[in-house]
């Protein structure tokens, strides 16, 4: 298994340009997330998924749009890309069984830098 | 709202010694799920030790264990025998139990303890 698995490693973009973060993922889990993390921080919520066609909003959306057609893909699309937006982001999966919690398996990252 | 607090913001151990790294939590739910992850310096984030709300006994995994103390909300965590490896960002986590199918799936994290690891 290729875990969880993320394109572009790096992307430099100029304000106002568009682009879409790849992520997938072939462990068949029903749930995707997409983090932000900056300097210093600890990770924060963008969007999630808890399967197919279902998506919603996490602790900071603005500015980025998902969906989610199959349960392998989960795309994070910059609209327009804002200085404020330069951030290091990780895509996880996970799956649920029963009452116990599973552990997200994280992406190696994407490091995007707005100019 | 979940939050997750830890107020060492960094730590210093001497290698072979053990450290505690902090964590408190904050959830109105009954079930929940406190997870340690490791960041080092190659920027990965690699899964350490789960405690689920409802486990009676403190979860261990080789080196590293979690003192949950249920009623202070704490879930700090223990790294025995430091190893020069150990030196890495690490964060805490929570999933709660909140009765929306949503809300249960995605992850709070703390801000993070830097630890370093010396010979």
């Amino acid at each position: 298994n290729a875990g969880v698995t993320q394109t572009p490693k790096f992307q430099v973009l100029k304000t106002g340009q568009s682009m879409t973060l790849q992520c997938a993922q072939d462990m068949n889990h029903e749930y995707m997330s997409w983090y932000r993390q900056d300097p210093g921080m600890g990770l924060r919520l963008i969007h999630y998924s808890v399967g197919a066609g279902i998506t919603d909003q996490g602790e900071v959306p603005n500015g980025y749009n998902v969906s989610r057609s199959t349960t392998e893909d989960f795309p994070l699309r910059l609209l327009s890309a804002a200085p404020s937006q330069t951030s290091v982001y990780f895509c996880a999966s996970s799956y649920s069984r029963g009452a116990r919690f599973y552990e997200q398996y994280f992406g190696p990252g994407t490091r995007l830098t707005v100019t | 709202a979940q939050k997750i607090t830890q107020t060492q913001p960094g730590m210093f151990v001497q290698e072979k010694e053990a450290v505690t790294l902090d964590c408190t939590y904050d959830t109105s739910d009954q079930s929940y799920g406190l997870f340690w992850y490791k960041q080092p310096s190659s920027g990965e984030m690699i899964f350490l030790i789960y405690q689920g709300s409802y486990d009676e006994q403190n979860a261990t995994e080789g080196r590293y264990s979690l003192n949950f103390q249920k009623a202070r909300k704490s879930a700090n965590l223990v790294i025995s025998a430091s190893q020069l490896g150990d030196s890495a960002m690490y964060f805490c986590a929570m999933r709660d139990g909140a009765n929306t199918d949503t809300g249960r799936r995605a992850l709070t994290f703390g801000s993070g303890t830097r630890l370093q690891v010396q010979p």
